[in-house]
């Protein structure tokens, strides 16, 4: 859908190490969204970009950090993974390059911390 | 800060069956989304109100945004069981922090 990737889909992990999620999309659309999606809390939005360089903080911040170097890939690291960032991780795109209107989300990211 | 409120939590149905979802803002919105996701799946953009009162339909699913902008439904007539799934409202605020509020969800279960 809307030419969306994560890599990788599932990912077990161990208290403390580092983890990377990064999402790919192949249409050059500006805004890019990190969402976490835990039972009873829906979809929270962790950071989103505006364009290269350019992100900021959402609900959920603390504890992740992105980076956008291209248009196309927006990463997401934990630091230090924690057992309460086991998640369902759903990266997503404004197809219509405003923030205003929908979102199209990828396949996501099950991530287990132990 | 912004929140927004999802019921029911789950809604078990027979097929044919009529059901109901409900949005409640604490804030006024300025607009407001549904997205459905399948079990196991990503959530699918549905629909998106804009205006004070604001009625859609998409076939056997009506969407209302409400007068004060702070509450919306979506209503599904006589279900199937394609309509299985989780229906999330996501609503975005008029005020400083503009970036959608997802609800909690409403899990459906239709039952043939």
């Amino acid at each position: 859908d809307a030419g969306i990737t994560q890599s990788p889909r599932h990912k077990v992990t161990e208290t403390g190490t580092p983890v990377t999620l990064r999402c790919h999309q192949t249409e050059n659309h500006r805004y890019m969204y990190w969402y976490r999606q835990d039972p009873g809390h829906g979809l929270r939005l962790i950071h989103y970009s505006y364009g290269v360089k350019d992100t900021d903080k959402g609900e959920v911040s603390d504890g992740y950090s992105v980076s956008r170097s291209k248009t196309e890939d927006f990463l997401l690291t934990l630091e230090s993974a924690t057992s309460s960032q086991t998640s369902v991780y759903f990266c997503a795109i404004s197809p219509r390059d405003r923030e205003d209107h929908e979102q199209f989300f990828g396949p996501g990211t099950r991530l287990t911390v132990l | 800060g912004q929140q927004v409120m999802q019921i029911p939590q789950y809604q078990h149905v027979q097929e044919g069956e009529d059901f109901t979802t409900y949005c409640n803002s604490s804030t006024t919105l300025s607009n407001i989304q549904w997205y459905k996701q399948r079990p196991g799946g990503h959530p699918v953009f549905l629909i998106q109100l804009v205006k004070s009162g604001e009625v859609k339909k998409q076939k056997r699913l009506t969407f209302q945004f409400g007068e004060a902008k702070k509450n919306s439904s979506l209503h599904i007539t006589a279900t199937q069981t394609t309509d299985v799934g989780t229906y999330f409202c996501a609503g975005r605020g008029s005020g400083g922090y503009n970036k959608l509020i997802f609800g909690a969800g409403t899990r459906l279960a239709v039952h043939p």
